[in-house]
C-alpha cells in the first residue's frame, strides 16, 4: 500500500516568507508526527497529532511554527517569517495508533532552504 | 530528558564482515526501541521495533537486542553487503511521552566490495 507522502520534496524560499509543508499519512493511521533534521544535527521532535488534536506541541521551536491536521488525515506544518536557521529536512511519520507499541513510518521529507 | 548516543559515528568495512552498531540511552524508563536506516537524501526506513517485553528482534541478516537495565541496544548485521551502506539510527520511546521518538545521531556505515 501507499506509504507516507510529503510535499513539496524541496522548497527554496526567501527569508521572511511563509511556507507550508504537507504530509499525507498512511491510510488508517491515527497518529501523526513531525520531526526536523538539521545539517549536522539529529532528528528532533516537533509535534504529535492523535486524530485532529495535538496533545504534544512541546517541540515546536518558536511561535512562528504551527501545524494542523484535518479530517484525521492530512497535516500541514506552517512556518511564518522564515529564518535561515529554519533550513532543514522536515520529516513526517505516522503510526496506527499513539504509544510505543506502534512502529512509526516515515515519509521522504521536505528539504527546506531559506536564503 | 532522554539522551540517545550511537557509537561509532562512522564505520567503513569490507563486504562480508559481521557488524555491531551500538546505541545507549540515559533513561531506562523507555518502553521500546526502534532501529531505522536512512539513505542519502531519503527518509527513514524502519528496520526493527523491539518491544519492552522483548529482548531481541530478528529480520533477515539483522538482529537487534535491547537491555533496558544497562541502557543499551545493539544492531547486529551479518555478512554485510555494499547495499547495506547507509546511516543507521536508533530511537527510543519513553512511556510518558505519547510515542514521540528520541533519536541518536546515527552511525554512517560504508560497506565496500
Amino acid at each position: 500500500g501507499a506509504g507516507v507522502s510529503q510535499s513539496p520534496s524541496n522548497k527554496v524560499t526567501e527569508k521572511g516568507k511563509d511556507v507550508e509543508l504537507r504530509c499525507d499519512p498512511i491510510s488508517g493511521h491515527t497518529a501523526l508526527y513531525w520531526y526536523r533534521q538539521s545539517l549536522g544535527q539529529g532528528l528532533e521532535f516537533l509535534i504529535y497529532f492523535q486524530g485532529n488534536s495535538a496533545p504534544d506541541k512541546s517541540g515546536l521551536p518558536s511561535d512562528r511554527f504551527s501545524a494542523e491536521r484535518t479530517g484525521g488525515s492530512v497535516s500541514t506544518l506552517t512556518i511564518q517569517r522564515t529564518q535561515q536557521e529554519d533550513s532543514a529536512v522536515y520529516l513526517c511519520a505516522s503510526s496506527f495508533a499513539s504509544g510505543s507499541s506502534y512502529e512509526q513510518f516515515f515519509g521522504p521529507g521536505t528539504r527546506l532552504t531559506v536564503l | 530528558k532522554q539522551e540517545v548516543t550511537q557509537i561509532p559515528a562512522a564505520l567503513s568495512v569490507p563486504e562480508g564482515e559481521n557488524l555491531v552498531l551500538n546505541c545507549s540511552f540515559t533513561d531506562s524508563a523507555i518502553y521500546n526501541l526502534q532501529w531505522f536506516r536512512q539513505d542519502p537524501g531519503k527518509g527513514l526506513t524502519s528496520l526493527l521495533l523491539i518491544q519492552s517485553s522483548q529482548r531481541e528482534q530478528t529480520s533477515g541478516r539483522l538482529n537487534a537486542s535491547l537491555d533496558k537495565s544497562s541502557g543499551r541496544s545493539t544492531l547486529y548485521i551479518a555478512a554485510s553487503q555494499p547495499g547495506d551502506s547507509a546511516t543507521y539510527l536508533c530511537a527510543a520511546y519513553r512511556g510518558s511521552t505519547l510515542g514521540r521518538l528520541y533519536f541518536g545521531r546515527g552511525t554512517q556505515l560504508t560497506v565496500w566490495p
